[in-house]
């Protein structure tokens, strides 16, 4: 595998439902960001991870927590979700502290809660 | 409040022609900004980026202009392949973002290159 992967791809899932969502990088990259991309809006930040530490948590609801367990993993964990949590949850990794600022995404998952 | 702004939702344009995407931003404290390329179920894809220490930066086909008078900055394609058709995002950052890149989107411009 090459670049950031991201599963599952695609996820349906109820309201009082709990599953998680997963991200690898393989660039060797120290920080990582989950993104929501909801239709017609901007990506969004919602968390940062920079050395595995959380560095920016950009007042995303308590539904989704997220885990870092090291460089390479990021999971997002969700729990009792809205329907208008429905959206394209992106990953991305950077390498922070270089001066770069080009963050490399996985390809998404769609999350449809019902 | 959009920080960067991406104002035309579509462009179509002909193969062969020039496509000018372009961006807005509010925030004067930007100092880098990004373009990326995203096609259907796929993630952002990096494209080009401009420092504010310069107003043109070219890759091939595609070059950026910044105008940081005007706050404005603008992709340009060309020749335009039908390949190019995707969504375009313009992103911008600050300094004192912390050791990460923390990156502002705009809302993104469909480009449609027709053959």
């Amino acid at each position: 595998e090459t670049g950031v992967t991201q599963t599952p791809r695609h996820l349906v899932m109820g309201m009082t439902n709990k599953k998680s969502l997963k991200c690898e990088q393989h660039l060797g990259h120290n920080a990582m960001y989950w993104y929501k991309q909801s239709a017609k809006k901007p990506l969004e930040l919602m968390f940062v991870y920079n050395f595995k530490e959380q560095t920016e948590n950009n007042s995303v609801p308590s539904r989704f927590s997220p885990e870092c367990p090291n460089s390479s993993h990021l999971f997002l964990h969700l729990h009792t979700l809205q329907p208008e949590d429905s959206a394209l949850y992106l990953c991305a990794s950077s390498q922070a502290g270089t001066g770069g600022h080009e963050q490399y995404f996985g390809p998404g998952t769609r999350l449809t809660v019902t | 409040d959009q920080q960067v702004k991406q104002n035309s939702p579509s462009l179509s344009v002909q193969e062969g022609r020039i496509s000018i995407l372009n961006c807005d931003y509010t925030n004067s404290m930007f100092d880098y900004f990004l373009w990326y390329k995203k096609y259907p179920a796929e993630g952002p894809t990096f494209l080009i980026s401009i420092s504010s220490i310069k107003d043109k930066n070219e890759d091939g086909r595609f070059t950026v202009f910044l105008n940081k008078s005007a706050k404005h900055l603008s992709l340009h394609i060309v020749p335009s392949q039908p390949g190019d058709s995707a969504v375009y995002f313009c992103a911008a950052s600050a300094p004192g973002a912390g050791a990460n890149s923390k990156l502002t989107f705009g809302k993104g411009i469909t480009l449609s290159v027709r053959p």
